[in-house]
């Protein structure tokens, strides 16, 4: 059975930083690109960023570039977001999601979810 | 930036047929994706490719593509499929930059 379980999540001051982590199991990660997504309370899902399978492409949305890193550790069947920088619009729940493309190195769906991990900004 | 469109709300009585469309102009040229959310649940994929179902999905869901807007139809609906429903593409406007959602549209079964 695929699972995600994303951790790390917590109250942070803005301006402040945060590591999360998705530990995943039932499959081949190291086969698979990963995303991080996530949803601000009460409004739409957001795209945050993506890595292949082999982190060699990574994307990210504008609005956490230059601030958010990916990365990924095969080894440990795990995926991660360093959160740099913080602001109080970057509240939300973050879901890592394994990712299927038609095409390599670009996007696809996400057929697998974690249940999320809630970040707050706040002073 | 690319943008999909939704309408925020889509309502149905039982058994009828709902129609929730997504547009955006890069669609002729890349896949859409369907996903329903419940409250306080991950989203689930129910559509890829268009208008490829997912197994475990019940056949009442279909996708269609025509043009620049793509359509969920969920033929004789039933009460457990309220719930927020999100399309999603490319951005590949361009350089390629990443995955788009639509802003999601709430399904209400009266």
């Amino acid at each position: 059975e695929v699972q995600l379980v994303e951790s790390g999540g917590g109250l942070v001051q803005p301006g402040g930083s945060l590591r999360l982590s998705c530990a995943a199991s039932g499959f081949t990660f190291s086969s698979y690109s990963m995303n991080w997504v996530r949803q601000a309370p009460g409004k739409g899902l957001e795209w945050v960023s993506y890595i292949s399978s082999s982190s060699s492409t990574i994307y990210y949305a504008d609005s956490v570039k230059g601030r958010f890193t990916i990365s990924r550790d095969n080894a440990k069947n795990s995926l991660y977001l360093q959160m740099n920088s913080l602001r109080d619009e970057d509240t939300a729940v973050y879901y890592c999601a394994r990712d299927v493309s038609p095409f390599p190195g670009t996007t696809g769906y996400f057929d697998y979810w974690g249940q999320g991990t809630l970040v707050t900004v706040s002073s | 930036s690319y943008e999909l469109t939704q309408p925020p709300s889509v309502s149905v009585s039982p058994g009828q047929t709902a129609r929730i469309t997504c547009s955006g102009d890069a669609l002729p040229k890349q896949y859409a994706y369907w996903y329903q959310q419940k409250p306080g649940q991950a989203p689930v994929l129910v559509i890829y490719k268009d208008s490829e179902r997912p197994s475990g999905i019940p056949e009442r869901f279909s996708g269609s593509s025509s043009g620049t807007t793509v359509t969920l139809t969920i033929s004789g609906v039933q009460a457990e499929d309220e719930a927020d429903y999100y399309c999603q593409s490319a951005d590949s406007s361009g350089t390629y930059r990443g995955v788009v959602f639509g802003g999601g549209t709430k399904l209400t079964v009266l």
